[in-house]
């Protein structure tokens, strides 16, 4: 079946630009997850939803990131005015249920550069 | 076969060889464990998974250890092919998130 998948790709914005990053997790998949993956090193969490609600964004580096899922399937992450330091390829990942440690299937990610 | 005690960054085998890849994670409460493997330009793709009250697991041609004892996590790889070259990660869980340990690049050599 399908996997996870996040458009677009590969992102480019000038310094001071929005940006919008889409994640469709697998289908019927309660929990879906942002990272964020720095240039050789391991994902780091952001947030988590259960359905639509955020239940963890411990993991968001500022009030510029702002993550949503309004229906409980797709999810975006966007961030504002975004900065150089955000530059690193942002990963969704999806897990089939919430109860008990669950694997999480991860996309191909969106790599973001930040000019 | 190739292994490694310590955790090391790159890894390099022949074909047909067994390869070694080592974890410490940090938490002793975390209670299950994912190795994944990430090639070039990709997310992380699964390969197996540990619950803490397992010791051992098996796949295909892959084998999970995990020592509670020294927060130790190992992934064994027979007869390695040359389409095993990436990077590999460990990842524990507590709670709903992953932490992910430092990547280990495996390199195969035909």
């Amino acid at each position: 079946g399908a996997g996870v998948s996040q458009s677009p790709r590969y992102k480019v914005a000038k310094r001071g630009q929005d940006v919008a990053l889409r994640c469709d997790p697998i289908s019927g998949h309660v929990s879906l997850f942002w990272y964020q993956q720095a240039l050789g090193q391991g994902p780091e969490f952001l947030t988590y939803f259960q359905n639509e609600a955020q239940l963890d964004k411990s993991g968001l580096p500022s009030d510029r990131f702002f993550a949503e899922r309004p229906e409980g399937s797709v999810s975006t992450l966007k961030i504002q005015r975004t900065q150089q330091e955000d530059s690193a390829v942002y990963l969704c990942a999806s897990s089939i249920g919430t109860s008990g440690p669950l694997a999480q299937y991860f996309g191909p990610g969106t790599r973001l550069l930040v000019l | 076969g190739e292994s490694v005690g310590l955790h090391l960054p790159t890894l390099s085998v022949q074909e047909g060889d067994n390869s070694i890849i080592n974890c410490a994670y940090s938490n002793s409460a975390s209670d299950y464990f994912i190795w994944y493997k990430q090639e070039s330009g990709k997310g992380p793709q699964f390969i197996i998974d540990i619950r803490s009250n397992m010791d051992k697991r098996q796949g295909q041609r892959v084998t999970v250890l995990l020592n509670k004892t020294v927060k130790h996590l190992s992934l064994q790889i027979a007869a390695t092919q040359p389409g095993d070259s990436a990077v590999y990660f460990c990842a524990e869980m507590t709670g709903t998130a992953l932490i992910f340990g430092k990547g280990t690049t495996l390199s195969v050599s035909s």
